[in-house]
């Protein structure tokens, strides 16, 4: 079956900008978490959602929002872009339910700031 | 809050030798699940191995094998027989089993592995 899906890929964007990215999890994935990924802060968590409702977020400003729809697909949202928002962000889902359940990741989607 | 910490950034092994990473945590929760993650340069995040903490015996994946020391915070990883495909980034990942079913993974800074021929 398909695997996470992340679109865009690659974007590119002005400071100041708004950007939205989209992950479609794996068929039947209720869960769907994403992360930052810089050089220098590595792999930080964002937010995480559960049947549409945000059940953890990251310690992140909050330019950054996302949101999930009836069917698991999750979006991301970075208003007023900075510099510093240039990274890679990595979309994961997983099955609820099951103890130590495995998370699947996405291939991520590179935002460069300029 | 939990920690992990990878104090390896870069590790090299020759072709099929053995490597060991090293992975050390910190939590104050009695059970929790502890994961090795693969990034090639593809950037995709691979699953290579988890350990529940309530199980003892250590976890083993094929060439992949784990040294979880519950009582030292530690859990490393060994690579036997290392392949060219083995080079990436490894991450070790720490996930509660408590917090209403979140499934947040708290990251070391990884330690990137180059393989030798």
């Amino acid at each position: 079956k398909a695997g996470v899906t992340q679109t865009p890929r690659y974007l590119i964007k002005t400071r100041g900008q708004q950007v939205t990215l989209s992950c479609s999890p794996i068929s039947g994935h209720r869960s769907v978490s994403w992360y930052q990924q810089t050089p220098g802060q590595g792999l930080q968590f964002l937010f995480e959602y559960f049947s549409e409702t945000q059940r953890n977020k990251g310690n992140f400003p909050g330019r950054f929002s996302g949101r999930q729809f009836s069917n698991s697909r999750s979006e991301m949202n970075v208003s007023t872009l900075e510099l510093g928002d240039s990274a890679l962000y990595l979309c994961a889902s997983s099955l609820e339910g099951a103890r130590g359940n495995t998370i699947y990741f996405g291939e991520g989607s590179w935002l460069t700031v300029v | 809050a939990q920690t992990v910490t990878q104090s390896q950034p870069e590790m090299s092994v020759q072709e099929a030798e053995t490597v060991t990473l090293s992975c050390t945590y910190d939590t104050s929760e009695s059970d929790y699940y502890l994961f090795w993650y693969k990034q090639p340069p593809s950037r995709q995040m691979i699953l290579v191995i988890r350990q529940e903490a309530y199980k003892q015996q250590n976890a083993t994946e094929n060439r992949f094998s784990v040294n979880f020391q519950k009582a030292a915070k530690s859990f490393s990883l060994k690579i036997s027989d290392s392949q060219l495909g083995d080079a990436a980034m490894y991450f070790c990942a720490y996930r509660s089993a408590f917090g209403g079913g979140s499934e947040k993974l708290v990251f070391g800074k990884g330690t990137k592995l180059t393989v030798n021929p």
